[in-house]
């Protein structure tokens, strides 16, 4: 999994925080994508985006879930007012053109 | 809607014996299908890679067959090894249309030495 850098590993919050993971890339990737696994689950789709762009985003919750990757910086998935359900390890990855995906080693969101 | 399925959520297998993961697909504009393998507290890891113009790919012990008249594609390990031991997540995509990846939900796989 080397190249694609998830931070924080593990973050621990409270009902009602805001929660941010971030997540940079290999290099040279412009493509990042987002899932969910929750306990017992499979990989879920959240967001795919581009630099600057958002390209699909049909599989992130409809409010208080939201997504960047700014022309600099690392991807940023944002979570308002986090509930106990919004305990999951977030998984990011990163691709080239048509390749295929590089995951990091994820976030582990923890809610009180 | 799960158009990806593994639905076997477990197996478990004798070491040096062949491991044999299953996955189902829905879509028939899939044409492009990927193993991942994946240990506790790690990301996935790609494994192998299949595109809809062939039928089998091959790279060391592990073998990837599709059948696209059936919708299913398999992975086979030969010979299985502990170190093989984690959760195999099969993908699939549709070239040309956007890079989403459709995940399963992961076979737990066991090689018992």
């Amino acid at each position: 999994n080397a190249g694609v850098m998830q931070n924080p590993r593990h973050l621990v919050r409270r009902r009602g925080q805001e929660a941010r993971l971030r997540c940079s890339p290999m290099k040279g990737h412009s493509h990042v994508y987002w899932y969910r696994q929750l306990p017992e689950e499979g990989l879920k789709f959240m967001v795919y985006l581009q630099k600057e762009n958002i390209i699909d985003e049909s599989g992130m919750p409809k409010e208080r879930f939201s997504a960047e990757f700014p022309k600099e910086g690392p991807s940023i998935l944002r979570i308002q007012q986090v509930v106990r359900g919004d305990s999951a390890a977030y998984f990011c990855a990163s691709s080239d053109s048509n390749q295929p995906q590089h995951f990091g080693d994820g976030t582990r969101l923890s809610i009180l | 809607d799960q158009q990806v399925k593994q639905n076997s959520p477990s197996l478990s297998v004798q070491e040096g014996r062949i491991s044999i993961l299953n996955c189902d697909y829905t879509n028939s504009m899939f044409d492009y299908f990927l193993w991942y393998k994946k240990y506790p507290a790690e990301g996935p890891t790609f494994l192998i890679s299949i595109s809809s113009i062939k039928d089998k790919n091959e790279d060391g012990r592990f073998t990837v067959f599709l059948n696209k008249s059936a919708k299913h594609l398999s992975l086979h390990i030969v010979p299985s090894q502990p170190g093989d031991s984690a959760v195999y997540f099969c993908a699939a995509n549709t070239r040309g249309t956007g890079n989403q990846f459709y995940f399963g939900t992961g076979t737990s796989l066991t090689v018992i030495p």
